[in-house]
């Protein structure tokens, strides 16, 4: 399984950008990076996934450099409700290998 | 469509009982799974399902059995609840795999004394 480690907790203001860098060195060729985003007594909610390069979406942008050790999740101009915990996840194609991050836990401040 | 559900969402139960968490999901998805969280570890995989009739183990199934009789279901079944189960559990769902976008339940909150 590939070991999946993020930073603890992060703070940020009202309109930042905000980047949560995921690291994952084992990482296998065919394996998948997706970050989910949890609210307290929530079930996680997809954010974004990719396989390389980058990928962008309505909410967020995930950049995943030549040798796929890191990805890194960026949310432009964060308001207070983006205040959670954000998790990483490595996965193969098939879904039997999986390994979360432990979640940064994100704090935007007015 | 109501997503995923799960019941109870509280529960507790003394050493040595056995309970079974409920799982539905009202999208058709082949993937089904089971997720314990616990404090600074994340999400861990306990069994996952990719069809009915078909289950497997994940990285921590020690404790706990599935089945999936039906496309909709997958219950987990704590057999003799230990202490080291208190956990939240998740059960989520997909089109295709684990890898690919899940929805997950509300989660169960489970302690066990």
């Amino acid at each position: 399984l590939a070991k999946t480690t993020q930073p603890i907790s992060m703070d940020s203001y009202e309109g930042q950008e905000v980047n949560i860098t995921c690291s994952h060195n084992n990482i296998a060729t065919n394996d998948y990076i997706t970050w989910y985003q949890q609210f307290p007594s929530q079930g996680p909610r997809f954010i974004i996934q990719g396989y390389k390069t980058k990928v962008t979406n309505e909410v967020a942008s995930l950049f995943i450099p030549a040798d796929r050790k890191s990805s890194t999740l960026s949310l432009p101009r964060v308001s207070l409700s983006d205040t959670a915990v954000y998790y990483c996840l490595v996965a193969n194609n098939a879904g039997n290998m999986l390994t979360f991050g432990g979640g940064t836990r994100l704090m935007v401040k007015p | 469509n109501a997503g995923v559900t799960q019941t109870p969402k509280f529960q507790v139960l003394k050493t040595g009982q056995s309970m079974t968490l409920q799982c539905a999901q009202d999208m058709n998805h082949e993937y089904m799974s089971w997720y314990r969280q616990d404090p600074g570890m994340g999400l861990r995989l306990i069994h996952y399902s990719v069809g009915a009739g078909i289950t497997d183990q994940g990285e921590v199934p020690n404790g706990y059995n599935v089945s999936r009789s039906t496309t909709e279901d997958f219950p987990l079944r704590l057999l003799s609840a230990a202490p080291s189960q208190t956990s939240v559990y998740f059960c989520a769902s997909s089109s295709t795999s684990g890898r690919n976008e899940q929805f997950f339940g509300p989660g169960t909150r489970l302690t066990v004394l």
